[in-house]
């Protein structure tokens, strides 16, 4: 277990719709991260949060948005879905303490499913 | 662009054998190097590199950084079945505190 937690596991849903993805990063961690990763793909950098403000950005569409709130949890946003959204949605989350080497910890995925 | 490359996409081993990964980046302000095992969902941690030419070590499993010519390898000894998966390479960069990953290896070990 990473200690990073991501809800839910598993999303159906139609072209069109919007969904929120949520993330709660390990306790004490500042830095999330999300990862888009269709099949057979590597993991494509979305965005990065630390500590409530956006760090990096990434390949992330216009239709989908993210925030970290106060208390470091994450929700990625994903509106107007297309078949193409569907993929495994990662979160994962660093300790930024120095030296800045930290590995990611991730979190189990949200396997999002467009119909 | 920041790119990380990953060689070959896919193997096919038999069990015993030894396999080498290859991790080819370009990018601005590298910090570190990392290699990942994923089986089923999460990708799990196996080595963090930083300097070069200092060898990582676990098990079977060793890699290595060169920084002067921006690769590292992932080797694998003694294969065994449980060794099947995709391995992913990533590299950290500084400033930005991206990780990149490249598309993976995907090894598959018969018995």
């Amino acid at each position: 277990d990473s200690g990073v937690t991501q809800t839910p596991k598993h999303l159906i849903t139609a072209t069109g719709q919007r969904v929120t993805l949520r993330c709660s990063p390990r306790s004490g961690d500042l830095s999330v991260y999300w990862y888009q990763q269709s099949l057979d793909q590597g993991l494509q950098f979305l965005i990065q949060y630390y500590n409530g403000e956006e760090r990096a950005k990434g390949n992330i569409l216009e239709r989908f948005s993210a925030q970290q709130f106060p208390d470091l949890h994450s929700e990625l946003n994903l509106s107007s879905l297309e078949l193409g959204d569907s993929a495994l949605y990662f979160c994962a989350s660093t300790t930024r303490v120095r030296p800045y080497t930290g590995e990611l910890f991730f979190g189990e995925g949200s396997r999002l499913t467009v119909l | 662009e920041d790119k990380v490359v990953q060689s070959p996409l896919s193997l096919v081993v038999h069990e015993g054998d030894t396999v080498t990964l290859n991790c080819s980046y370009e990018v601005t302000n590298f910090r570190s190097l990392l290699w990942y095992k994923q089986e089923k969902k999460a990708p799990t941690f196996l080595f963090m590199l930083t300097s070069s030419g200092i060898e990582k070590k676990s098990g079977r499993l060793s890699s290595i950084l060169d920084k002067k010519e921006l690769f590292s390898i992932l080797n694998i000894t003694a294969t065994q079945t449980g060794d099947s998966a995709v391995y992913l390479c990533a590299v950290g960069t500084s400033g930005t505190y991206k990780y990149i990953f490249g598309t993976g290896t995907r090894l598959k070990v018969l018995a």
